[in-house]
């Protein structure tokens, strides 16, 4: 166990609707990133948080947002859906950010189904 | 694009023989590489990481090997298991990057009794 927890487990949206996916870092990890892993594919990568702040960002559209909380906690905010954002959705944390080449802990994602 | 890639998709190993997956990096930047094991169903798991200032580094009947002058990166697993069955990630990360993790496509693992 990796202490990420993520949460729901497995939603289906319509197309046009919007998600929001949860995510608890591990404890004590100040930094969460998020990554988008279609069927066969290696996971890519969406943004971090890092002090309640977008510290980076993948190549994904605006409607892809997040959020971190004080608590370190995470939000995944998903609007207009469309049938190719259906895919397992993934939580990373680490401390103190990646670029230091701390660690980088995944939970079990959150699969998305767009119909 | 991808700037990391495994050299095959699959690998099948019969079962207490080692096993050998391959990874290329084409960005001589990379600072920092990380081996993950995915199961079916379930999320990343880490395995074994590695700094580009070292070119070996073991753990628990894995070992990673790093050479950078080729840009290649290798997992070996020692006296495969059935339990080792799983898909198998190569990832790095850049120094001018250093926020995000680059994922190659991955190589699937199956263990043969």
């Amino acid at each position: 166990e990796t202490g990420v927890t993520q949460s729901p487990t497995h939603l289906i949206k319509t197309r046009g609707q919007q998600v929001t996916l949860r995510c608890s870092s591990q404890s004590g990890h100040n930094t969460v990133s998020w990554y988008q892993q279609a069927l066969g594919q290696g996971p890519q990568f969406i943004f971090q948080y890092y002090r309640e702040e977008e510290n980076g960002r993948g190549n994904f559209p605006p409607r892809f947002s997040g959020l971190q909380f004080p608590n370190y906690s995470s939000e995944l905010n998903v609007n207009a859906l469309e049938l190719d954002d259906s895919a397992l959705y993934l939580c990373a944390s680490s401390l103190q950010g990646q670029g230091s080449g701390n660690t980088i802990y995944f939970g079990e994602g959150s699969w998305l189904t767009v119909v | 694009g991808e700037s990391v890639g495994l050299h095959l998709p699959t690998l099948s190993v019969q079962e207490g023989d080692n096993s050998i997956i391959n990874c290329a990096y084409s960005n001589s930047a990379s600072d920092y590489f990380i081996w993950y094991k995915q199961e079916s169903g379930k999320g990343p798991q880490f395995i074994i990481d590695i700094r580009s200032n070292m070119d070996k580094r073991q753990g628990q009947r894995v070992t990673v090997l790093l050479n950078k002058t080729v840009k290649h990166l290798s997992l070996q697993i020692a006296a495969t298991q059935p339990g080792d069955s799983a898909v198998y990630f190569c990832a790095e990360n850049r120094r001018s990057d250093d926020y995000k993790l680059s994922f190659g496509a991955g190589t699937t693992v199956t263990v043969r009794a």
